[in-house]
């Protein structure tokens, strides 16, 4: 049975960093041609992709967040870990992790966990 | 940048048949796959299509996907309509030119 489960803060000050931590069970994180994305949604809104990163460790970023993402996964503990610096109010959203089978989409969903930014 | 573009709403009775597009800005929408996700008041995303027309299994054969190369556009079709399908649906695919993966706007659907 493939779960993911988001753990992190649910109150960020602005210009902190936020870490979330993605741990999946049911596949290891080395399994060929599957990864774990981060993707979020502002309260009312649609849904945003924001980073995945494979097995083979290839990562890719939103273009219009490039510069304040790092994803990054360690295999051991089936973990993956997305931070993000800077954070603005704007950036209030329910935040997913979601595994992701080569180019066909995400097939499992986390929960997902609401940040909140303010001060 | 690539976009998907939905329609903001659609509603339609129980028992009918709805259709909600999904129109790619630009490209080919054949040139990836396009999935579509189920998300109900509340609730994480779930996967209905993906691979254009693939069915996850526990997904009820009346929802079907589909590809229409002419118009660039992907559509989620829904038969049979019952309340439990009311929902927000969600199109994604991936850019290319830029390694991003889209997601369209979102579809509100009322069955009523």
């Amino acid at each position: 049975q493939v779960t993911l489960k988001e753990s992190g803060p649910v109150l960020v000050k602005p210009t902190e960093t936020l870490t979330l931590t993605c741990t999946v069970s049911g596949f290891s994180l080395s399994n060929a041609r599957v990864g774990v994305s981060w993707i979020r949604q502002p309260p009312g809104k649609a849904l945003e992709w924001l980073a995945h990163i494979f097995s083979n460790d290839e990562e890719s970023y939103s273009t219009s967040l490039k510069s304040r993402l790092t994803i990054s996964k360690d295999t051991s503990k089936s973990q993956v870990v997305l931070t993000m610096t800077n954070m603005d109010p704007v950036d209030t959203a329910t935040y997913y992790c979601a595994r992701i089978k080569a180019l066909a989409g995400n097939d499992y969903w986390g929960q997902g966990t609401l940040v909140t930014v303010s001060s | 940048n690539f976009m998907l573009t939905q329609p903001h709403s659609v509603s339609e009775s129980p028992g009918k048949t709805v259709t909600i597009s999904c129109t790619g800005s630009s490209g080919s929408i054949v040139n990836n796959y396009v999935q579509w996700y189920q998300q109900r008041p509340g609730s994480a995303p779930t996967t209905v299509i993906y691979e254009d027309k693939q069915r996850p299994s526990g997904v009820p054969d009346r929802f079907s996907g589909s590809i229409d190369s002419p118009s660039n556009s992907a559509s989620l079709t829904i038969s049979g309509l019952k309340t439990e399908d009311e929902a927000d649906y969600y199109c994604q695919s991936y850019d290319s030119s830029n390694g991003n993966w889209v997601f369209g706007g979102g579809t509100k659907l009322t069955v009523l």
